[in-house]
């Protein structure tokens, strides 16, 4: 059975500031989504990782594949009330995925 | 563009009673569709997923079933509903191109409550 680890399970910030949030597992995968989600709604693409080493950027976040595709981390920069949801990664294998039990992100104005 | 659909959004049914969900997804083809269920501010279970017509794997035992009667709609359905079975019901689609990297996409989910 794979795994995904999620870090820290709820995040608590000041608008402006900055953070990581990890994803990890002991499994490979062949692609990783980080996703966002909103109370009462789906998760949406965010993005996808596929090579290790990989860095992606999205205005102010910041997600990175780790080298032997086993982790990833979503970092945001100056984040905003806005930011505020449940974020999920999701590795993915042979047209599965296996998700992540999230990270609930709050930002205060 | 590609679109899916779910509902109801909400529903409230009694203990035993039976459940029908239906997901359609527009603007793709033979896509892979997933069944989920997510508990409050948590991740996501996997359930049921179809790579086409009438074949359904189920990933963990349950009181629940899926059907796939055409390429782009999938129902989950149950006979008699348990207490347990209440959470959010999320539907996904991804491409099926051979490849496992295709992202899943979901649909905006269905609250069942069992009284």
């Amino acid at each position: 059975t794979q795994l995904l680890e999620q870090s820290p399970q709820f995040l608590s910030i000041q608008e402006g500031e900055n953070l990581t949030v990890y994803c990890n597992s002991s499994s490979v995968f062949s692609s990783l989504q980080w996703y966002r989600q909103e109370p009462g709604e789906g998760p949406v693409l965010l993005v996808t990782v596929v090579t290790g080493g990989e860095v992606k950027k999205l205005k102010r976040l910041t997600f990175q594949f780790g080298d032997a595709r086993k982790d990833s981390s979503l970092h945001i920069t100056a984040a905003q009330p806005g930011d505020t949801g449940l974020y999920l990664c999701a590795g993915a294998n042979a047209g599965k995925s296996t998700f992540g039990d999230g990270t609930t992100l709050t930002v205060k104005p | 563009s590609q679109t899916i659909h779910q509902w109801p959004a909400t529903l409230v049914q009694p203990v035993g009673s039976p459940l029908s969900l239906e997901c359609t997804v527009e603007g793709t083809s033979n896509p892979n569709l997933y069944w989920y269920r997510q508990a409050a501010g948590r991740g996501l279970q996997l359930l049921f997923y179809s790579v086409g017509i009438g074949q359904i794997s189920s990933e963990v035992p349950q009181n629940l079933s899926a059907s796939r009667p055409q390429d782009r709609q999938f129902i989950l359905s149950s006979k008699k509903l348990l207490l347990s079975d209440s959470g959010f019901y999320l539907c996904a689609w991804s491409s099926e191109t051979g490849r496992s990297n295709q992202p899943q996409h979901f649909g905006d989910g269905t609250r069942l409550s069992i009284l």
